[in-house]
């Protein structure tokens, strides 16, 4: 559904260490899925995509999975750097074009 | 590396004013979308719009808030007469064309609309 949420989900992890942030999403028409790493200030960047057809992709650090069956989305981030420090965002794709926002999980690494 | 372009980066406004927020997207992009970011949230769809043309404004209050993408120059959303509640963070999103809706969309930097 639409993000509604005050505060944002914190995940705390270690530099080195792997992260797995997850999301649901709500439309099982939905047939395309983003994950977008906000930083503060800053507009939200593409990281990586996963179309419906598929329920594995992988990137350079970063792996995003799609479980269709209970309608869940992961983002791995292998080797975890300060520099992922951000608030990461999981959008679907509906009929139409616009993408629907999940709530965000902020992600905080520690040396 | 000219990725979508958004001007100005912030905005003061007094209620009762005008504030025209313009987007530039990615060269040889045709499509483009607003969303609206409040503090802690994700961002929620307002308009979507092709060169001259209103695609879906779903999102978009009927009210005081209009959107256009001319033929040549920049997109723009105008809110008219501002209220308090119109302060958030206004992104702009291209995509150069859809394919069976599963064209990404890159964003630009935000507007950050304050309202005083």
């Amino acid at each position: 559904g639409e993000s509604v949420g005050l505060h944002l989900p914190t995940l705390s992890v270690q530099e080195g260490d792997n992260s797995i942030i997850n999301c649901a999403y709500s439309n099982s028409a939905s047939d395309y899925f983003i994950w977008y790493k906000q930083e503060s200030g800053k507009g939200p960047q593409f990281i990586i995509d996963i179309r419906s057809n598929m329920d594995k992709r992988q990137g350079q650090r970063v792996t995003v999975l799609l479980n269709k069956t209970v309608k869940h989305l992961s983002l791995q981030i292998a080797a975890t750097q300060p520099g992922d420090s951000a608030v990461y965002f999981c959008a679907e794709k509906r009929w139409g074009d616009k993408l629907i926002f999940g709530t965000g999980t902020r992600l905080q690494v520690f040396p | 590396n000219a990725g979508v372009m958004q001007n100005p980066r912030h905005l003061v406004r007094r209620r009762g004013q005008e504030a025209r927020l313009r987007c530039s997207p990615v060269k040889g992009h045709s499509h483009v979308y607003w969303y609206r970011q409040l503090p802690e949230e994700g961002l929620k769809f307002m308009v979507y719009l092709q060169k001259e043309n209103i695609i879906d404004e779903s999102g978009m209050p009927k009210e005081r808030f209009s959107a256009e993408f001319p033929k040549e120059g920049p997109s723009i959303l105008r809110i008219q007469q501002v209220v308090r509640g119109d302060s958030a963070a206004y992104f702009c999103a291209s995509s150069p064309m859809t394919s069976g809706g599963s064209d990404t969309q890159y964003f630009g930097p935000g507007t950050r609309l304050t309202v005083l």
